[in-house]
């Protein structure tokens, strides 16, 4: 099983400024098949991106993803109000499906 | 608009079995353009895949789990059916029920939390 393990656990940030998170994996993912998911609170996860770096529906260009093999970066260049949440990474691409621990990204 | 809604009960007793539903609106279970699946989150804690069905009974489970869950489909009622059995305090948790497209989860339904408790 790729066990996915995201950094920083809290990121404390003020708007304006940009989000880096990490999610690195145990084994390599296959053909780049990462998401991200973002989550607030009491509410479901909602797709961020997909295949690492595609933007899902509805998703602002301030979000974008990267890497490829077992490291991964989501980054928000600029942060807005709303996008303090938890953030997820899953791979996809080998059985089981698995999930990262989450990264909390905070007001600072 | 598709939307999707978990239902089933909200506390189980230890050992008992948890039988919750997904009920689709706005889209069909019987597309083939999709999977169908069950994802879990204990409370303060990240999401854990359970498993997923395809319509004609194509199924996949969590290695970690496949001895107690049963996934199915009902195209007659357009809903999709979680069973796990053999319930213990550690599956305490938000179950969510989702729309697949290759893999990636696009589409939630808002979770509903299942409590085991004698």
């Amino acid at each position: 099983e790729i066990v996915l393990t995201q950094s920083p656990g809290t990121l404390s940030l003020f708007p304006g400024e940009r989000a880096t998170l990490s999610c690195r994996a145990s084994q390599s993912v296959t053909s780049s098949n990462l998401a991200w998911y973002q989550q607030k609170p009491g509410q479901a996860p909602r797709l961020v991106i997909y295949a690492a770096s595609s933007r899902a529906t509805g998703i602002p260009d301030r979000f974008s993803g990267s890497g490829s093999g077992t490291d991964f970066t989501l980054t928000i260049s600029r942060l807005e109000p709303e996008d303090f949440a938890v953030y997820h990474c899953q791979q996809y691409g080998s059985s089981p499906y698995s999930f990262g621990q989450g990264t909390k990204l905070e007001i600072k | 608009q598709l939307q999707l809604q978990e239902s089933g009960p909200g506390l189980v007793k230890p050992s008992e079995t948890l039988s919750l539903t997904c009920t689709v609106s706005g889209g069909f279970v019987s597309t083939t353009s999709y999977y169908w699946a069950w994802i879990r989150q204990p409370p303060g804690k990240g999401l854990e895949w359970i498993g997923s069905v395809y319509y004609g009974g194509s199924t996949y489970y969590n290695p970690s789990l496949k001895s107690r869950v049963t996934i199915s489909m009902d195209t007659s009622n357009n809903h999709f059916s979680l069973e796990l059995t053999s319930m213990t305090a550690a599956d305490t948790a938000v179950y969510y029920c989702a729309r697949l497209r290759g893999s990636v989860a696009w589409h939630w339904g808002q979770g509903t939390l299942v409590t085991v408790s004698s």
